[in-house]
């Protein structure tokens, strides 16, 4: 079985600062590792995805996160928030022979302005 | 279909009543997940499906809930006896194997009055 955890429930950052939200998983296979974010009242939408490939992955909207096995972590970056950062995001876990995803609890993040 | 749509997009129920969620996925995605996901908390696996398939329902949370997705096409998720710890929004997710991206309905909400 697979599992994240996510290290924040809540982060917060001034606009123009970088930002960090954390994740570990669990994972009894080589895992395809996404973020997802989540504004109010809107879809899940994909961020970027690890899939086995290059182990620093670019997403949308000036996302990267670092696959980094030794430390079980995938964590999400931006070097300068937006205001329009603000949301819910989500780190998941798939395997392919679980062939299934989970999703950790969630980091809200805030942007000052 | 464009997208992952789901109907409703909002649903009362009274207490005890059933309901029917529907999800229409993305023609030929072969995978397909129902997930709970309550105010303020990350989605919560219910179940998967490959073609017709169910092949995990180890995320129901009681056998009042059924899933079904007979042609391996739309599925359809019935709450019998439906409770207040029920309320939640339901998201259906597709996709077109393991290690590619989810695209997920925006929900139904689901209130037990």
């Amino acid at each position: 079985a697979q599992s994240v955890t996510q290290l924040d429930s809540h982060v917060s950052v001034s606009e123009g600062t970088p930002v960090l939200l954390r994740c570990n998983y669990s994972s009894s296979y080589s895992p395809s590792l996404f973020w997802y974010v989540q504004h109010p009242n809107k879809g899940l939408q994909l961020l970027l995805k690890y899939t086995s490939a290059a182990t620093l992955v670019k997403g949308i909207n000036g996302f990267e996160a670092e696959f980094k096995k030794s430390e079980t972590s995938f964590h999400l970056t931006k070097p300068s928030a937006h205001m329009s950062d603000a949301a819910e995001y989500f780190c998941v876990v798939s395997t392919y022979n679980n062939n299934d995803m989970r999703f950790g609890a969630g980091t809200r993040l805030t942007v000052k302005p | 279909g464009a997208g992952v749509s789901q109907s409703p997009r909002y649903k009362v129920a009274k207490r005890g009543q059933d309901v029917a969620l529907r999800c229409d996925p993305i023609s030929g995605h072969v995978s397909l997940f129902w997930y709970q996901q309550a105010l303020g908390q990350g989605p919560e696996f219910l179940t998967y499906f490959q073609n017709e398939a169910q092949l995990d329902k180890s995320g129901l949370p009681s056998d009042r809930f059924f899933a079904e997705r007979p042609e391996g096409s739309v599925s359809t998720l019935k709450i019998q006896r439906t409770q207040q710890e029920d309320s939640a929004v339901y998201l259906c997710a597709s996709r077109l194997s393991s290690n590619t991206e989810a695209f997920f309905g925006q929900g139904t909400r689901l209130t037990v009055v």
